[in-house]
């Protein structure tokens, strides 16, 4: 069964410490894979998409297939990063095209402190 | 341009009622999605859509009922609300049948079944 693994429920860090945001995917085919924030009582905002390798923010997560892992990382942290983060995996058909929907994980607080 | 507007923001209900979380999009968006989220649980899907016409279910679609007559609009319907379904309701939609940019979300309905 497709499923999307995020370990960490709380993840506490230092304002300019380095941070990492683990996900862990478990899906046969071809994955699309999104790393989505929501800052405190707000909607979800898509934060990054592995297809188009981008940073935002300053963070970067890199797809690695041999470890179906899509971690979350940004050198260093600011306060206004502490939010909920929650990796998604989106299934694709195929011949392309997809089911149409996202998997999420339970997504981790990220808590940044002074 | 609105994006997703889902209306209401909170709504109360008694055990036993029925009510419409409603949700419309005007970004033309073939894909639309319920999510419920619940602390600890992460984002679950409850219906998706891939068109017009067209529905499925999601990993928790008990008491809950879609239809989408309409491309812009994507009700869900509680058929007799229960403690179990107060949650945080979000909708999404998404522009790409491959979902390479994700979903876009509304800014969700806090619903409380006493």
């Amino acid at each position: 069964a497709q499923r999307v693994t995020q370990p960490e429920k709380l993840l506490s860090v230092f304002k300019g410490a380095p941070v990492e945001l683990k996900c862990n995917y478990s899906y046969s085919g071809s994955p699309e894979l999104f790393w989505y924030v929501q800052y405190s009582r707000q909607r979800l905002q898509l934060l990054l998409r592995h297809i188009s390798r981008e940073s935002i923010k300053g963070f970067t997560a890199d797809l690695n297939k041999g470890e179906t892992s899509f971690h979350l990382k940004k050198p260093f942290a600011q306060e206004e990063d502490s939010a909920m983060y929650y990796c998604a995996l989106s299934l694709l058909y195929f011949y392309g095209g997809s089911q149409g929907n996202l998997i999420f994980g339970k997504g981790t607080k990220l808590s940044v402190k002074p | 341009n609105a994006g997703v507007t889902q209306t209401p923001k909170f709504q109360v209900l008694k055990t036993g009622q029925s009510m419409t979380l409603q949700c419309a999009q005007d970004m033309n968006h073939e894909y639309m999605s319920w999510y419920r989220q619940d602390p600890g649980m992460g984002l679950r899907l409850i219906h998706y859509s891939v068109g017009a016409g067209i529905t499925d279910q999601g990993e928790v679609p008990n008491g809950y009922n879609v239809s989408r007559s309409t491309t812009e609009d994507f009700p869900l319907r509680l058929l007799s609300a229960a403690p179990s379904q107060t949650s945080v309701y979000f909708c999404a939609s998404s522009y790409s049948r491959t979902l390479n940019y994700g979903y876009t979300f509304g800014s969700g309905t806090r619903l409380t079944v006493v």
